[in-house]
């Protein structure tokens, strides 16, 4: 089965700051997606950045990039030069059964 | 606009009054599925499609029916609710589970 693991409940970041939110995974396919998706307080789910597992570069978009380590099963996600705007509930999921980890609450602070 | 469209978005009911919460997608995908999230648990799979007539158990199925008659909705339906389905209910959907889902707004659904 596959499993999805966030170790971090909740974090917190200066502005303008670095952080690194931390996923490892356990799958049997050999060929998977991973994502990273963020859900403000507004709830809305909103995709953040996308990694094909057979692609060695590690996706980016903007400020957000992961770290894909695929024989450690591991997947962060790092926010470089954080905002306000940042603060929300950050969610990693594993294709092909969309499946979630529990979550990590990112705070940025002013 | 390509949308996820799930209603109603806040719903109270009592115990043992059956219910249905709809959701309705205007992007032709194939994929839809339903999820709850409940704090410190994230969100888990409660049913999927991956076509019209075909649906599939997620994690946690028990106490829930959906069905698929058409490609464009996916009505979750709890036909006895209990308080332990008081949750933040989430409909999705995908072309292919390989480029993520697009969610609906989320339903909040207390059972008293």
């Amino acid at each position: 089965a596959q499993t999805v693991t966030q170790s971090q409940p909740e974090m917190s970041v200066q502005e303008a700051e670095t952080v690194t939110l931390s996923c490892t995974y356990d799958t049997s396919e050999s060929n998977y997606y991973l994502f990273w998706y963020k859900q403000p307080p507004s709830r809305q789910m909103i995709l953040v950045i996308r990694q094909e597992a057979y692609k060695q570069q590690n996706a980016t978009e903007n400020r957000f990039s992961v770290n894909f380590q695929k024989a450690a099963k591991s997947f962060s996600l790092k926010i470089s030069d954080s905002q306000l705007g940042d603060t929300a509930m950050y969610f990693c999921a594993l294709t092909n059964d969309m499946r979630f980890g529990a979550g990590t609450r990112l705070t940025v602070k002013p | 606009e390509a949308q996820v469209t799930q209603n109603p978005r806040y719903l109270i009911t009592v115990t043992g009054k059956k219910l249905t919460v709809t959701c309705s997608q205007n992007m032709n995908h194939e994929y839809m599925s339903w999820y709850r999230q409940d704090p410190g648990l994230g969100l888990r799979q409660i049913y999927y499609s991956m076509n019209v007539e075909v649906t599939d158990k997620g994690d946690v199925p028990e106490g829930y029916k959906v069905s698929r008659k058409e490609k464009r909705n996916f009505p979750l339906i709890l036909e006895s609710p209990s308080p332990n389905q008081t949750s933040l209910y989430f409909c999705a959907s995908s072309l292919t589970g390989n480029y993520g889902y697009t969610f609906g707004s989320g339903t909040r659904l207390t059972v008293v």
